[in-house]
């Protein structure tokens, strides 16, 4: 079956410091993978929209220079969370699909970002 | 402006009983796919069931099944004898197709207790 494993699952980092969590598909090739991050009252928002051999595309209030994507291969992708703060806290998550037969979006289970 | 929408923050149902959960859409693709997935007290995103715009059958997979109207641009989630279990968050989802990067949109979340 079609997997996604998040990693780490729980972070806790320093104001004004920066983290970086991965993202693994397994079972099929992550061609579009999207990051996500989920508020405390549940809302998701995207944050970029990564696909193999394309540029990644952002989403409004969010860019590069603070969430830096690498989508390197089918199986892999990272973001990194520069300069976190409190704002930052939340569950991210990694949405993958492939493009050939899969439509719907296999999600991880999240990192989890803690901000003191 | 919200791409999906769901108006009910959260319901609650007696167990074995039927629960019909909102959720309304907007789009100017003429192709696209509309998700249910459900999170979990874990934070684990589970995909339940998806519906082709193209098709004009209801989807129904187990004991969850969908009510497409497409003119109404709606597309609820219906749970028949419910179990303790199905209490979660669940969230509609629609991907485009036309648009090149084909963005993934979810909606704000229902969260149902099914109370025993």
């Amino acid at each position: 079956g079609a997997l996604v494993y998040q990693y780490p699952r729980r972070t806790i980092c320093k104001s004004g410091t920066s983290m970086r969590m991965e993202c693994q598909a397994v079972g099929f090739q992550a061609t579009s993978v999207a990051w996500y991050r989920q508020s405390p009252q549940k809302t998701f928002e995207l944050i970029a929209l990564s696909t193999v051999n394309s540029a990644i595309k952002y989403e409004q209030n969010f860019t590069q220079e603070k969430f830096p994507i690498s989508h390197p291969n089918l199986s892999f992708s990272s973001m990194t969370v520069l300069n976190a703060y409190l704002e930052d806290r939340g569950l991210y998550l990694c949405g993958a699909r492939d493009q050939g037969g899969h439509t719907e979006v296999f999600f991880g289970k999240g990192t989890r970002l803690t901000v003191v | 402006a919200q791409k999906v929408t769901q108006t009910q923050t959260s319901i609650s149902v007696m167990e074995k009983t039927t629960v019909t959960m909102d959720c309304v859409y907007e789009t100017q693709d003429s192709s696209y796919f509309l998700f249910w997935y459900k999170q979990t007290a874990s934070g684990e995103i589970v995909f339940l069931i998806r519906q082709d715009s193209y098709k004009k059958e209801n989807a129904t997979v187990g004991h969850y099944s969908l009510n497409f109207q497409k003119p109404k641009s709606s597309i609820g989630l219906i749970i028949t004898a419910t179990q303790i279990e199905d209490s979660a968050v669940y969230f509609c989802a629609m991907r485009e197709v036309d648009t090149g990067y084909q963005n993934f949109y979810f909606g704000k979340g229902t969260s149902l207790t099914v109370i025993p």
